[in-house]
């Protein structure tokens, strides 16, 4: 069974350009989410999707952050315009239902803005 | 809001020791699950064991057990038989029942001495 993919690996941009994350979670998984994690940190959800509507996006800051989940499957979250202190890696994460007790991440994505 | 505290920032273990890291939470909640996470240096977050809060018994995985002091909201890791292979970030996470995200501690860095 394939994992979460995420795509870029890295990304290093310059301050106030823009920048998308894309996720494929585990086939088959209605709920995912994105986590920010910055160094030093446990990661903080910023959003959580159950197919393609939103549960919880309390956390997003809205005036930069975006995200969609089209078609319930594939995700992308963007920046724009980037701070440095967005810099951090974004993890994707997806689970069963979102009531099962398991999450699986991908290999997230490190953002350094500078 | 729960929250998840981890107070030891780093932790050391020579190989084949027993190592034990300290979570605490804070919850009203009856109702939960508790997680540790483990993550490498390839940043993905892999799954070493789970409680149920409802489970009076301490959940095993192997080398890896948990100590789980519900009136206390207590959540300690045990790792015996320490190996190369077990350095890396560990994250203690909650998660309400529902269909709800984890909530992550800061973490602990072990790193394992030959």
């Amino acid at each position: 069974e394939a994992g979460v993919a995420q795509s870029p690996r890295y990304k290093i941009i310059e301050k106030r350009q823009s920048v998308a994350f894309w996720c494929n979670p585990i086939s088959g998984h209605a709920t995912l989410y994105w986590y920010q994690q910055i160094l030093g940190q446990g990661p903080k959800l910023l959003i959580q999707f159950q197919n393609n509507g939103v549960v919880d996006d309390s956390q997003l800051p809205k005036d930069r952050f975006s995200a969609e989940r089209l078609k319930g499957v594939d995700s992308t979250l963007k920046i724009q315009p980037a701070k440095l202190e967005d810099s951090a890696v974004y993890l994707c994460a997806s689970s069963f239902t979102g009531f099962d007790t398991e999450a699986f991440f991908g290999q997230g994505t490190r953002l350094t803005v500078v | 809001a729960q929250t998840v505290t981890q107070s030891q920032p780093e932790m050391s273990v020579q190989e084949a020791e027993t190592v034990t890291l300290s979570c605490t939470y804070d919850t009203s909640e009856s109702d939960y699950y508790l997680f540790w996470y483990k993550q490498p240096p390839s940043r993905q977050m892999i799954l070493v064991i789970r409680q149920e809060a409802y489970k009076q018994q301490n959940a095993t995985e192997n080398r890896f057990s948990v100590n789980f002091q519900k009136a206390a909201k207590s959540f300690s890791l045990k790792i015996s038989d320490s190996q190369l292979g077990d350095a890396a970030m560990y994250f203690c996470a909650y998660r309400s029942s529902g269909n709800t995200p984890l909530v992550f501690g800061k973490g602990t860095r072990l790193s394992v001495i030959a």
